[in-house]
């Protein structure tokens, strides 16, 4: 079975940081792209960034271009995300997400973990 | 970017009945057309894929159409487990953009 958990959420202040962690397990990790998703409190969904099955490729929306940083360690079947400069904004429930390929998007999704950004 | 623009934004239906949830793109899209189910409280899940894919394990009253810019989503017998926000995605070009959702309710 699948599964992505997601780890490292909380509150933050405006300005710092914060790392944000997905466990895979049921498949071989390092054969999928990987990719982050977030939705804002009672808003839609918006595509944040994936990384290649090997890491070697990165794509980021512009809003977080600069501040955000996809990265996964395959020994661990692990994916990242180092989100710095946080800003309001980014206030939301982020979701990992399986991504197989160009036919198939986000095929399996984790549970979520919550960002707020206050002071 | 490629807008994605979803239609109606509620919608209220009785069990059995059909429901047809619409999405527009701002140019051809070429079929990278999915469709997600998000339940209160849950994470999406994947329905329909290439516009017209059904993903494993959903229920065949699911189905999905359309080409170039428009493209839908049908639900045939609508059940009570069918309730939820459903949300169609770009993933023809980056950035992949999510259309504003519909929610689905039991009238």
């Amino acid at each position: 079975e699948v599964q992505l958990v997601e780890s490292g959420g909380g509150l933050v202040q405006p300005g710092r940081s914060m790392k944000l962690s997905c466990a895979a397990s049921g498949f071989t990790f390092n054969n999928y792209d990987m990719a982050w998703v977030c939705q804002a409190p009672k808003k839609g969904l918006e595509w944040v960034a994936t990384i290649s099955y090997d890491g070697s490729s990165t794509y980021y929306r512009d809003s977080v271009k600069g501040r955000f940083t996809i990265s996964r360690d395959n020994a661990k079947s692990t994916l990242y995300l180092q989100m710095d400069s946080l800003r309001s904004e980014d206030t939301a429930t982020y979701y990992c997400a399986r991504a197989p390929g160009t036919t198939v998007p986000f095929d399996y999704w984790g549970q979520g973990v919550m960002v707020t950004v206050s002071s | 970017d490629i807008q994605m623009t979803q239609s109606p934004a509620s919608l209220s239906a009785s069990l059995g009945e059909t429901v047809t949830i619409e999405c527009r793109a701002s140019e051809d899209i070429y079929n990278g057309l999915a469709w997600y189910q998000q339940k209160p409280g849950k994470s999406p899940q994947l329905l329909i894929y290439n516009a017209n894919s059904l993903h494993t394990g959903v229920p065949s009253r699911f189905s999905g159409s359309g080409s170039g810019t428009q493209y839908s989503l049908k639900i045939n017998s609508l059940q009570s487990e069918d309730v939820a926000s459903y949300f169609c995605q770009q993933y023809y070009d980056y950035p992949w953009t999510f259309g504003g959702g519909t929610k689905l309710e039991l009238k």
